[in-house]
C-alpha cells in the first residue's frame, strides 16, 4: 500500500493564479482531510470529506475549494492564490473520526 | 489562549534521558492523539486515547479526562527521537476535527 500520496511536492505560484493539490490513499478510508501548516502554528483543517459526494469546511476554508468524486481522491483547488496561502499542505484520511488519520508527505507551496 | 495547550514548546535532552511533554486542553473531548513530525516533515500517528494509558516501544501516553491534561512519554531517548511531536483533541462539540497544538520541539543529544 502506497498509503497517503500527494502531488506536486512543492510549488511558486504567483499572485492570482490557480492550482489544484492532488491527494490520493489506497486504504479504502472514507474520510479525507486537508490541512495547512504555517510556520509556528499549529495544524488547521481547511476541508474534510466523510465520503464521496460529501464535503463540509473546516476552520479555514477561504481560498480554497474541494471535491469528492471518488473514495481515493481528495484534491484541493486554490482558485486566485494570495501570499497568504503560502504554507504547507498536508493531506490525511482515516477510517472515522476517532481514528487515527494517516497523512501524506506534504505540499510545500509558495506564493509570490 | 489557544484551546491546546503544549509545554515546554523546545526540549534539548541528552540520549538515555527521560522525557516528558505535556498537553493541557480546554474544551470536552471524545480523543486525544499524539502525532510525531520528522524533521524531514512527514507526519506519523503515535497513538488515540480516550482514557487511561498506552505504551507502544519507548513511548508511553496518558490521559486524565477529569483534569483535560495527557502526558508523552519517552523512555531512554535516543537521537532519532529528534522530531516535532503535536497533541491534537477530538471535540465533543464538533464531532468532526481535530484542534491541534503548536507542537514541541524535542532534540535529544548524543
Amino acid at each position: 500500500n502506497a498509503g497517503v500520496t500527494q502531488t506536486p511536492k512543492f510549488r511558486i505560484l504567483k499572485i492570482g493564479q490557480s492550482m489544484t493539490l492532488q491527494c490520493t490513499q489506497d486504504m479504502n478510508h472514507n474520510y479525507m482531510y486537508w490541512y495547512r501548516q504555517d510556520p509556528g502554528m499549529g495544524l488547521k483543517l481547511i476541508y474534510y470529506s466523510v465520503g464521496a459526494g460529501i464535503t463540509d469546511k473546516g476552520e479555514v476554508p477561504n481560498g480554497y475549494n474541494v471535491s469528492r468524486s471518488t473514495t481515493e481522491d481528495f484534491p484541493l483547488r486554490l482558485e486566485l492564490a494570495a501570499p497568504s496561502q503560502t504554507s504547507v499542505y498536508f493531506c490525511a484520511s482515516s477510517y472515522s473520526f476517532r481514528y487515527e488519520q494517516y497523512f501524506g508527505p506534504g505540499t510545500r507551496l509558495t506564493v509570490t | 489562549k489557544n484551546e491546546v495547550e503544549q509545554s515546554p514548546q523546545n526540549l534539548t535532552a541528552q540520549e538515555g534521558e527521560f522525557i516528558t511533554i505535556n498537553c493541557s486542553y480546554s474544551v470536552g473531548i471524545s480523543a486525544l492523539h499524539w502525532l510525531q513530525q520528522h524533521p524531514g516533515g512527514g507526519i506519523v500517528s503515535l497513538f488515540m486515547l480516550s482514557s487511561g494509558k498506552k505504551k507502544h516501544g519507548r513511548l508511553i501516553a496518558t490521559i486524565n479526562i477529569q483534569e483535560k491534561h495527557s502526558s508523552l512519554h519517552i523512555t531512554a531517548s535516543h537521537p532519532r527521537d529528534s522530531a516535532v511531536y503535536i497533541c491534537a483533541v477530538l471535540e465533543e462539540t464538533s464531532g468532526s476535527r481535530l484542534t491541534f497544538g503548536e507542537g514541541t520541539q524535542l532534540t535529544v543529544n548524543p
